[in-house]
């Protein structure tokens, strides 16, 4: 079945640092992807996302890369900083434009001053 | 206006008790949605409605009732729960179709049933 994982459940960078989250995704099926940020007591909040005809996006400090042959995501953050540190969950759309959208385990970025 | 909003932040609940929760947006988005969330796991679908007709129920138990009676308000009506019930629920609105899927989030209700 479908099933969106990552590989680390939390990670410690120095601030300044770059941070790189990854995530494995097991339905090749899946057309859309979103990375979101979770901070204490608050929703999910969307940080980038990509479309499955692409290999990598560019945001703001953060780069979404997409590997379609192994079925692997990663977020990069560049020079992370305090506010970063939240539970980031990649989040998997299945084909056909539907509104299903199965999360990841999420893993827990600490950024240490 | 980007922001989906819920209502109560907390809720305490018995199990015989009915309650409701109530989320609202004003982003002209017409699918709105329905997760759980429990402690350090992801959220899970529970419902979506999309121009107010619900569309995907993830065979969620009778005892929650979803109600969506215009396109800014979703409302989830609760009897009888159980306390594994207890979790964040979570409300998010979006585009209904089309190519990306961006969804806004609520803050959540966190509801503990006793």
């Amino acid at each position: 079945g479908e099933n969106v994982g990552l590989h680390l459940p939390t990670l410690s960078v120095q601030e300044g640092d770059n941070s790189i989250i990854n995530c494995a995704y097991s339905n090749s099926a899946s057309d859309y992807f979103i990375w979101y940020k979770q901070e204490s007591g608050k929703g999910p909040q969307f940080i980038i996302d990509i479309r499955s005809n692409m290999d990598k996006r560019q945001g703001q400090r953060v780069t979404v890369l997409l590997n379609k042959t192994v079925k692997h995501l990663s977020l990069q953050i560049a020079a992370t900083q305090p506010g970063d540190s939240a539970v980031y969950f990649c989040a998997e759309r299945g084909s056909g434009g539907g509104f299903k959208t199965i999360f990841g385990a999420g893993t827990r970025l600490f950024v240490k001053a | 206006d980007t922001e989906v909003t819920q209502t109560p932040k907390h809720l305490v609940m018995g199990m015989t008790n009915k309650k409701s929760l109530k989320c609202e947006q004003h982003m002209g988005h017409r699918a709105m949605y329905w997760y759980k969330q429990k402690a350090k796991k992801p959220p899970e679908l529970m419902f979506v409605y999309s121009y107010e007709k619900l569309s995907i129920n993830e065979s969620v138990p009778s005892r929650f009732s979803p109600e969506c009676p215009n396109s800014s308000l979703l409302n989830l009506h609760l009897h009888a729960l159980q306390p594994e019930d207890s979790a964040l629920y979570l409300c998010a609105s979006s585009q209904p179709t089309g190519a990306v899927n961006e969804q806004f989030f609520g803050p959540g209700t966190r509801l503990t049933v006793l």
